[in-house]
């Protein structure tokens, strides 16, 4: 079963537009930790904000925050004033204590920022 | 600081070859994982060590893959006899415990993209 999905294959958004990259998952711990990573082309995944799942507030870091709805399972990344070098594909990832420390992801969207 | 290093950066080589892929983790750090990405995939994990054992190596594919980390440092990714399929991203990470609380963030490297041929 798919743990992490991440519905929209492909976002494009004109510069200065804050956008929402969605990401649903799938647990049945009540103790897991949900990661957002940036790919650009040249491969590195970057890591851009967490969140826990006893976390009372939505994370934020910078221009990134996330969207947390616990009871629908939702972890939404959402990135206001976009700018052009925010192009690259964007992955949602969780942690699970039993999944020992590996990291499951979602197979990502592509987001293009354009000017 | 510097980041996760991965070398070669490529590495072409043909069916049924044996090759080696080379990480260095941040310093200090004593959790390494390995993840294998495919093309228009997220990644997805092979094996995690912690200092210099393979604490989980639940998803390596199959025996043909092998690591080690013998100093609880670098680590070496083998892969015998390599077949086409094995094409794709392979990733490292290194993360500062690999403790299970907390927010702890595993660091990637570039990658090493290896070509099957």
């Amino acid at each position: 079963a798919q743990k992490i999905t991440q519905t929209q294959p492909g976002m494009f958004v004109q510069e200065k537009e804050a956008v929402t990259l969605d990401c649903t998952y799938d647990t049945s711990d009540p103790s897991y930790g949900l990661f957002w990573y940036k790919q650009p082309s040249s491969g590195e995944m970057i890591f851009l904000i967490y969140q826990g799942s006893y976390d009372q507030q939505n994370a934020t870091e910078g221009r990134y925050s996330l969207n947390f709805q616990k009871a629908r399972k939702s972890a939404n990344l959402v990135i206001s004033a976009s700018q052009l070098g925010d192009s690259a594909m964007y992955f949602c990832a969780m942690r699970e204590p039993q999944g020992a420390q590996k990291l499951v992801f979602g197979q990502g969207t592509r987001l293009t920022i354009n000017p | 600081g510097a980041g996760v290093s991965q070398t070669p950066s490529n590495k072409v080589t043909e069916k049924g070859k044996y090759v080696e892929l080379r990480c260095d983790p941040i310093s200090g750090h004593t959790a390494l994982y390995w993840y294998r990405q495919s093309l228009g995939q997220g990644p997805e994990f092979l094996i995690y060590f912690q200092g210099t054992g393979a604490a989980d190596d639940s998803g390596l594919p199959n025996d043909r893959f092998f690591a080690v980390r013998p100093e609880g440092s670098v680590s070496t990714l083998k892969i015998q006899r390599t077949e086409r399929g094995d094409s794709a991203v392979h990733l490292c990470a290194s993360s500062l415990t690999g403790g299970t609380g907390g927010r702890e963030t595993q660091y990637f490297g570039p990658g090493t993209r290896l070509l099957v041929l």
